[in-house]
């Protein structure tokens, strides 16, 4: 099981280019999550989908979409990048119930010049 | 609105010395708190939560809902404890958000 795969795993993008963040997951898990990592900041929500066809916003959405494709995918769109948005982005995953547990992906370092 | 604080960005203790990395919340409700670790090339991963009580190699978190915290310890800290510890929390049982703190990188000088 490769768990949760995100790519690509480093990208450098300038101002205003758009790009693509995939994820998809091998443990038919119904929820899915978008995290941003910044120092002195540790993760915070960027977009979840809770299940297949629903999505929701997170404490920090603004720049970004999100595509719940089908069950196993769940991608994250920068439209137009600012510097703001250079980051490492987490995709996680995780079954509704009680645990809780999210499963992460390795991340991606993201660098918008 | 909930909060997770951990004081400690940085914290180094020597092999086989006790540690206790420090977790702080606000929260009105009834929440639910994890430890997360992530090792040095690894993913980040699930080390214990509160509700299920367990001790995970060698570490425990108690939930003290009276001071609000929920301090990792172990008795007798390893090399291969040094990682990134992160505290988090959700608001209730089933919630999709996961609230993290800042994280602590903890350094096991040997």
């Amino acid at each position: 099981n490769a768990g949760v795969t995100q790519t690509p795993k480093f990208q450098v993008l300038k101002t205003g280019q758009s790009m693509t963040l995939q994820c998809a997951q091998d443990m038919n898990h119904n929820s899915m999550y978008w995290y941003r990592q910044d120092p002195g900041m540790g993760l915070r929500l960027i977009y979840y989908s809770a299940s297949e066809g629903t999505t929701d916003k997170g404490e920090v959405p603004n720049g970004y979409n999100v595509s719940r494709l089908n069950k196993r995918e769940f991608s994250l769109r920068l439209e137009s990048a600012a510097p703001s948005q250079t980051s490492v982005y987490f995709c996680a995953s995780s079954e509704v119930g009680r645990s809780g547990e999210l499963f992460f992906g390795e991340g991606s370092r993201l660098t918008v010049l | 609105a909930q909060r997770v604080t951990q004081p400690e960005k940085l914290l180094s203790v020597f092999k086989g010395a006790p540690v206790e990395l420090k977790c702080n919340y606000s929260y009105s409700g009834s929440p639910e708190l994890f430890w997360y670790v992530q090792y040095s090339r690894q993913r980040l991963q699930l080390l214990l939560r509160h509700i299920s009580r367990e001790s995970i190699k060698g570490f425990t978190a108690d939930l003290n809902k009276g001071e609000t915290s929920f301090h990792l310890k172990k008795p007798f800290a390893q090399e291969e404890d040094s990682a990134m510890y992160y505290c988090a929390l959700r608001k209730r049982a089933g919630a999709n958000n996961l609230f993290f703190g800042t994280g602590t990188r903890l350094t096991v000088i040997p």
